[in-house]
C-alpha cells in the first residue's frame, strides 16, 4: 500500500528565512503526491501535487515542492517565511484505481514561524 | 472557500446517541470523502462515495455508516457513540483524481 511519512512533528523558522517541511514515500508504480495546509479550526487547503512532469512543483501561497524519485521525497519548501505560513502541514499520496481513489495522509508538520 | 459544505459545524452530544454529519460537495464533484481529525490519530480515511456508490472503505467502524444521495449529497451517521468519537469530521470532495477539496468540518464533542 501506498504511504507517506513525515518525519518531523514540529519545524521552526524565523521569519524571512526559508523553510523546508520533510515529506518521503513508498509507493508501487508512478507516485502522485499533495501538499496541504491546515489553519486552526480549519479545514484543509491544497497547496500543489505532483502527477508528472517536471520535479519542481510550484503551488498556492508562494510554496513549493520538489519531487526526488531516488530519495523518494517530496519536500515543501519556500524561499522565505512569513508568520502567517506557521500552520499544520500535510503531505499525502493518492492510492488506489480510477473511481476508488484514496488519498492517504502523513501525520502533519506543525510549521511556527518565529517573528 | 473550497465550495464544500458541511454542517453542522460543531455538535456537542452524549454518549450512546446517534449523530448524523451532512455533506454537500463542490457543484459538479461526483467523490465524496470522509476524513476523521482526532488529536491522537492524525487525520484517517473513513469512506469514499463515488455517484452513489461506496468504492473505498478506510478504518471506519461498524458503528459508522455513511451514504452519498442522488443529488451527490452525503451523510455520516455516528451510532452509539462513544467519548474517543470526539474528533473533527472532514467531508471532501474531488473532481476526479487531481486531489481533494476540502470542507470547514464538523468538530464533534461526545460527553
Amino acid at each position: 500500500a501506498q504511504s507517506v511519512a513525515q518525519p518531523e512533528d514540529q519545524v521552526n523558522v524565523a521569519e524571512g528565512n526559508p523553510l523546508t517541511v520533510k515529506c518521503t514515500y513508498s509507493v508501487s508504480g508512478n507516485p502522485y503526491l499533495f501538499w496541504y495546509v491546515q489553519y486552526p479550526n480549519r479545514g484543509l487547503q491544497f497547496l500543489l501535487k505532483y502527477i508528472t512532469g517536471d520535479n519542481l512543483v510550484k503551488g498556492s501561497y508562494g510554496f513549493e515542492a520538489e519531487f526526488n524519485k531516488s530519495q523518494t521525497s517530496f519536500h515543501l519548501k519556500k524561499p522565505s517565511a512569513l508568520v502567517s505560513d506557521s500552520a499544520l502541514y500535510f503531505c499525502a499520496v493518492r492510492d488506489g484505481i480510477k473511481g476508488t481513489y484514496k488519498y492517504i495522509f502523513g501525520t502533519g508538520t506543525r510549521l511556527k514561524v518565529l517573528a | 472557500d473550497s465550495g464544500v459544505t458541511q454542517t453542522p459545524k460543531h455538535l456537542i452530544t452524549a454518549t450512546g446517541q446517534r449523530v448524523t454529519l451532512r455533506c454537500s460537495p463542490r457543484s459538479g464533484d461526483l467523490s465524496v470523502y470522509w476524513y476523521q481529525q482526532s488529536l491522537d490519530q492524525g487525520l484517517q480515511f473513513l469512506i469514499q462515495y463515488y455517484n452513489g456508490e461506496e468504492r473505498a472503505k478506510g478504518n471506519i467502524l461498524e458503528r459508522f455508516s455513511a451514504q452519498q444521495f442522488p443529488d451527490l449529497h452525503s451523510e455520516l451517521n455516528l451510532s452509539s457513540l462513544e467519548l474517543g468519537d470526539s474528533a473533527l469530521y472532514f467531508c471532501a470532495s474531488s473532481p476526479g483524481g487531481g486531489g481533494l477539496f476540502f470542507g470547514e468540518g464538523s468538530r464533534l464533542t461526545v460527553l
